[in-house]
């Protein structure tokens, strides 16, 4: 298996635009976690989606972050409008119930609002 | 309550020597300690976890103490080496079939050659 796909690696915008984030988890998971990493805040869950269904998205910061999940190959994380304050990298994480608690994150995406 | 406390912040380590990270929770419900490993430009991953029935778990070089009644736990890294320089995360979770992980704030580690 690939792992965690997340895209893209590396995002840049201006302030105002609207950002998507895309993860695919790996095959045959149940869970899966949106995490948002900055030095001052370190590792912060956003959200969380069980057999694509939100779960708790009490970590979601405001309104101008989204979070959806189609199907179980696909989720998306989207920041509109963005704001310098939003810079960050954000990870996303699946992991199967059946599992000894192990989370796999994916390699994250480097997120710069200008 | 919901907070994993981590320390130090950073450590410096000489090859062949031993680091020592400490972690401290507050939520007696925790029932599940894992470390993870992160890279430069990579996602954390797991290296080690454990429960609160064992006081220690190993795992070649790489060995979690659990003080249950202190509510602390603690990595150590014997003869560390240069590629052992990462930033470590111990992290607690609780009940329920998610799992969510509640992560310290990081050690970054880095292991001299």
């Amino acid at each position: 298996d690939a792992g965690v796909i997340q895209s893209p690696r590396h995002e840049v915008t201006e302030m105002g635009q609207e950002v998507t984030l895309r993860c695919k988890p790996i095959s045959g998971h149940d869970y899966l976690f949106w995490y948002r990493q900055t030095m001052m805040r370190g590792l912060e869950l956003l959200i969380y989606f069980n057999n694509n269904v939100p779960i708790d998205d009490s970590g979601m910061p405001e309104d101008r972050f989204s979070a959806k999940m189609p199907n179980a190959s696909f989720s998306t994380l989207k920041i509109q409008p963005s704001e310098p304050r939003d810079s960050a990298v954000y990870f996303c994480a699946s992991r199967w119930t059946g599992s000894d608690n192990e989370q796999f994150f994916g390699p994250g995406t480097r997120l710069t609002v200008l | 309550q919901q907070q994993v406390k981590q320390s130090p912040q950073s450590l410096i380590v000489q090859k062949g020597g031993i680091s020592i990270i400490n972690c401290a929770y507050e939520n007696t419900a925790f029932d599940y300690f894992p470390w993870y490993q992160q890279f430069p430009g990579k996602g954390p991953a797991l290296l080690i976890a454990i429960r609160p029935d064992v006081s220690e778990k190993k795992e070649g070089r790489f060995t979690i103490s659990f003080n249950k009644s202190a509510k602390q736990f603690s990595l150590h890294i014997m003869d560390s080496q240069p590629g052992d320089s990462a930033t470590y995360f111990c992290a607690a979770s609780h009940g329920g079939s998610a799992r969510q992980l509640t992560f310290g704030s990081g050690t970054q580690l880095t292991v001299l050659p």
